[in-house]
């Protein structure tokens, strides 16, 4: 079925790494997705990684990815305040030509001062 | 501002009437999607437009929910006889034709749905 699936919050101090998973349902993604929706506003893209790579850093952004366990995570480093957001990761399922969107339930990431 | 936009913003509506949302796509972007999101949950994909054609929709989307997209261009997804179960964030994305198996969909505001 398609579930993808992330542990709904996360809390870090200011300056600190912050780590968000999620695991997807269907190995055949070309491309995985992380977006940040901040209170009351849309989903911004951060950053995507392809399917056959392991690793993508992007600034203070790595993308992993665990092809065979189904998994991916990003890591924020020197993680701001400004960071404090919900975090989306999403699986396109593609049938017949639509890249349908599968989101998981958001990571809410609040940073302590 | 080139990105996608959504009118309104918020709109409150008594259960039993009809409303409208409207999307302006990314100008040269041929994709437009509709998705609701409801408190504490990640998007649901309600419905598909290639240009003007209406290619996909959800089951989430009821007899009561209509979209169109009549010159390919905006968009409006109409909700009929609303009901409370019906509130909810509206969110539009669009996006320009896939390069190799990238489909890269960029979001609106959204538009946030609270039916009395």
């Amino acid at each position: 079925g398609e579930d993808v699936e992330q542990s709904l919050f996360l809390s870090v101090r200011e300056g600190d790494s912050s780590v968000i998973n999620c695991t997807y349902t269907d190995s055949s993604s070309t491309y995985l997705y992380w977006y940040k929706q901040e209170p009351g506003a849309g989903l911004q893209l951060l950053t995507y990684i392809f399917s056959n790579m392991d690793m993508k850093q992007d600034q203070r952004l790595t993308v992993l990815l665990n092809k065979k366990d189904k998994h991916l995570s990003l890591r924020i480093a020197d993680t701001q305040t400004g960071d404090s957001a919900i975090y989306f990761c999403a699986e396109p399922i593609t049938t017949s030509g639509t890249y349908k969107y599968i989101f998981g339930t958001g990571t809410r990431l609040k940073v302590l001062a | 501002d080139t990105g996608v936009s959504q009118d309104p913003r918020h709109k409150i509506t008594k259960r039993g009437q009809n409303v409208t949302f409207r999307c302006d796509p990314i100008s040269e972007h041929n994709r437009l999607y509709w998705y609701r999101q409801t408190l504490g949950q990640g998007p649901e994909f309600l419905t598909y437009f290639q240009n003007e054609a209406q290619l996909e929709k959800s089951r989430l989307l009821s007899d009561r929910f209509s979209a169109e997209r009549p010159k390919g261009s905006f968009s409006t997804l109409e909700i009929q006889r609303t009901e409370q179960g019906d509130s909810a964030m509206y969110l539009c994305a669009s996006s320009p034709p896939p390069q190799g198996f990238r489909e890269t969909q960029y979001f609106g505001p959204g538009t946030r749905l609270l039916v009395l």
